[in-house]
């Protein structure tokens, strides 16, 4: 099964409104990122959180991270259609010191209305 | 910097033809991905290369699927013989290894298997 899971699976939100993404995850991880899918491209890297961080802010975008309930939350604030896409979690399993890979969820597709 | 590159972005076969995929990293990144994303199982990691090497290919859904990394600077997912259930878009990142760094992606390639 995924590591991550974001919940809900489609949202669908008026332009300006604020949108809240959110990932839960089983293992333990070294950080947690976000990323953003538009249709028909590749994804982009949005915002990287460490294990030992708790908030972090990038422009209109708010991350949390709760590891005590393995955890996330992405929220972009005053959205606009231009935000349109699917966004991913995605956490690290870092095995040892060679071997690091990601592993994503299955996505949240966020619809902004006009 | 031209970013990962891919290609072909589409590649249309029949059933049974050998297809090969290729991937061009960012110049200096040294860990390497191919992912594979489909409606139903969503984004899932088929191998990874640090430093040329395969790390983990535990994503390699069958021995129809094989993976190679010659250099730095390219590596090709070949699919012989090629099956419908192949059917996805493919997707090659480059990042430098670490547990802190983001993923860049390529555009893919859209595979349909007839």
């Amino acid at each position: 099964s995924q590591q991550g899971e974001e919940d809900p699976q489609a949202l669908s939100i008026q332009e300006g409104e604020n949108a809240t993404m959110n990932c839960s995850y089983k293992t333990s991880i070294n950080n947690l990122q976000w990323y953003r899918q538009n249709s028909g491209r590749g994804l982009v890297h949005l915002i990287l959180i460490r294990s030992n961080e708790r908030e972090k802010h990038s422009g209109r975008l708010r991350v949390t991270l709760d590891t005590s309930k393995k955890s996330s939350s992405l929220l972009i604030t005053a959205s606009r259609a231009a935000d349109t896409a699917s966004y991913f979690c995605a956490t690290d399993t870092f095995a040892t010191s060679s071997n690091y890979k990601l592993t994503f969820g299955k996505g949240t597709l966020l619809t902004v209305n006009p | 910097d031209a970013g990962v590159i891919q290609s072909p972005r589409h590649e249309v076969t029949e059933m049974g033809q050998e297809v090969t995929l290729r991937c061009k990293p960012i110049s200096g990144h040294n860990s390497l991905f191919w992912y594979r994303q489909t409606m139903m199982r969503g984004l899932e990691l088929l191998i990874y290369f640090n430093n040329n090497v395969p790390i983990d290919d535990s994503g390699m859904p069958e021995d129809r699927f094989s993976a190679k990394m010659p250099n730095a600077s390219f590596s090709t997912l070949k699919i012989q013989p090629s099956e419908p259930r192949d059917s996805a878009v493919y997707f090659c990142a480059s990042s430098r290894t670490g547990t802190y760094n983001e993923q860049f992606f390529g555009p893919g390639t859209r595979l349909t298997v007839l």
